[in-house]
């Protein structure tokens, strides 16, 4: 148990929604990461907040936003879905803003269909 | 762009022997590279790491070699036991303040065969 809770772990949805996928970072972490990973594909780098304020931005979408909360959990909202949004979304957190060592949820799974 | 690449999808090896997994990178800034293990239904976890200053890293029966001239790494399991099945990453970042972000490999699925 990594300590990185995500929720939902399954969600199906149809093209054109909205959805919203929760994370709770390890507790002292500071820094949230998204990850999306598509079939057959690596890890992308979508954004990293750090102690509520965006750090640095990846190849997110702008259909896609993200926030942290003061609490330091955060939300990764998927807008206007398509097909191709299919794919299992990863939170990580670390304790500073360096990346390193990442400690993981075990992801969303976002099925559109 | 695939600035980090892991170009065996799979690989299978007996019970006991070595297991060699690579990983090729394009990006000459990169200076801090990290494997991550992965079980199926699972988060990515933290294996080992190393640094640019570095050319080789040891953990147990984990070692990460460098060779930053040909801008690879590879990690070595030795032995290979069953629990090592698991996809494997690789990842890289550019410990700049600002940029902090891994990229990561396609990933390597590891068989051990018993």
């Amino acid at each position: 148990d990594s300590g990185v809770t995500q929720t939902p772990k399954h969600l199906i949805t149809a093209t054109g929604q909205r959805v919203t996928l929760r994370c709770s970072p390890r507790s002292g972490d500071l820094s949230v990461y998204w990850y999306q990973q598509s079939l057959d594909q690596g890890l992308q780098f979508l954004i990293q907040y750090y102690n509520g304020e965006e750090r640095a931005k990846g190849n997110i979408l702008e259909r896609f936003s993200a926030q942290q909360f003061p609490d330091l959990h955060s939300e990764l909202n998927l807008s206007s879905l398509e097909l191709g949004d299919s794919a299992l979304y990863f939170c990580a957190s670390s304790v500073g803003y360096h990346t390193g060592e990442l400690f993981f949820g075990e992801g969303s799974r976002l099925t559109v269909l | 762009d695939q600035q980090v690449k892991q170009n065996s999808p799979s690989l299978s090896v007996q019970e006991g022997r070595i297991s060699i997994l690579n990983c090729d990178y394009t990006n000459s800034m990169f200076d801090y590279f990290l494997w991550y293990k992965k079980y199926p239904a699972e988060g990515p976890t933290f294996l080992i790491s190393i640094s640019s200053i570095k050319d080789k890293n040891e953990d147990g029966r984990f070692t990460v070699f460098l060779n930053k001239s040909a801008k690879h790494l590879s990690l070595h399991i030795v032995p290979s036991q069953p629990g090592d099945s698991a996809v494997y990453f690789c990842a890289a970042e550019i410990s700049n303040f600002g940029n902090e972000k891994l990229t990561f490999g396609t990933g390597t699925r590891l068989t051990i065969i018993p």
